[in-house]
């Protein structure tokens, strides 16, 4: 079975400092993968997308970036967080193959940021 | 872009009662899904519908996608306390393509 792994589940950073989030995925091969971020209450923004080792596609401009440097790991980055930067991080994963482009998403069970 | 709008945006209601609550976008989407999300944990997966007008049915939630494929509804009937979250609609046109959601309906059931 596929299991996904999001960490770390909460962080607390003073702003300035770099941010690592790292998610993995078991069981798949060729997954695309996808974070999130969460305002509280509110829906989910799709902040980067990746369909293979080194692609990324950033649907938002901001103080992020993200990596693919295995099939299966994503990794989001930020050199300096700011306020603005705090949220509900969540990575999710969906079958790539066409077979199952109507794959929805299975989540990692999230990173609550607070940049202090 | 495509862009998901969902209604109502907040909704309580007492236990046994039914409800519907909407997903619509101007766009056609070639499959939408559905997901409950509860505080501090990521969404899960509900049901995805693929055909225009196809009815899917998961114990108590009706789930309808439109002829147009613009639209989706999701139907609970007799709700439950349980069933209160963050009710999320999501799609996409293609694979490798992004995926969007819409900004949700909270549902709360009071026993």
């Amino acid at each position: 079975s596929q299991t996904i792994h999001q960490w770390p589940a909460t962080l607390v950073q003073p702003v300035g400092s770099p941010l690592s989030l790292e998610c993995t995925v078991e069981g798949t091969s060729n997954p695309n993968l996808y974070w999130y971020r969460q305002a509280a209450g509110r829906g989910l923004q799709l902040l980067f997308y990746s369909v293979g080792i080194g692609q990324i596609s950033s649907e938002v401009p901001q103080n992020l970036s993200a990596s693919r440097p295995q099939d299966r790991q994503f990794i989001l980055s930020s050199k300096k967080l700011l306020l603005s930067d705090s949220g509900f991080y969540l990575c999710a994963w969906r079958y790539r193959d066409r077979v199952f482009t109507s794959s929805g998403a299975f989540f990692g069970q999230g990173t609550r940021l607070t940049v202090v | 872009t495509q862009l998901l709008e969902q209604s109502p945006q907040f909704l309580s209601i007492q236990e046994g009662e039914n409800l519907t609550v909407y997903c619509n976008s101007s766009s056609v989407f070639s499959s939408l899904q559905w997901y409950r999300q509860e505080p501090g944990e990521g969404p899960v997966l509900l049901v995805t519908v693929v055909t225009g007008g196809e009815v899917k049915k998961l114990k108590r939630l009706t789930f309808q996608f439109g002829d147009a494929r613009k639209d989706s509804s999701l139907h609970i009937t007799a709700a439950q306390p349980g069933d209160t979250g963050l009710y999320l609609c999501a799609g996409g046109a293609n694979y490798g393509q992004n995926f969007v959601f819409g900004p949700g309906t909270r549902l709360s059931v009071l026993p």
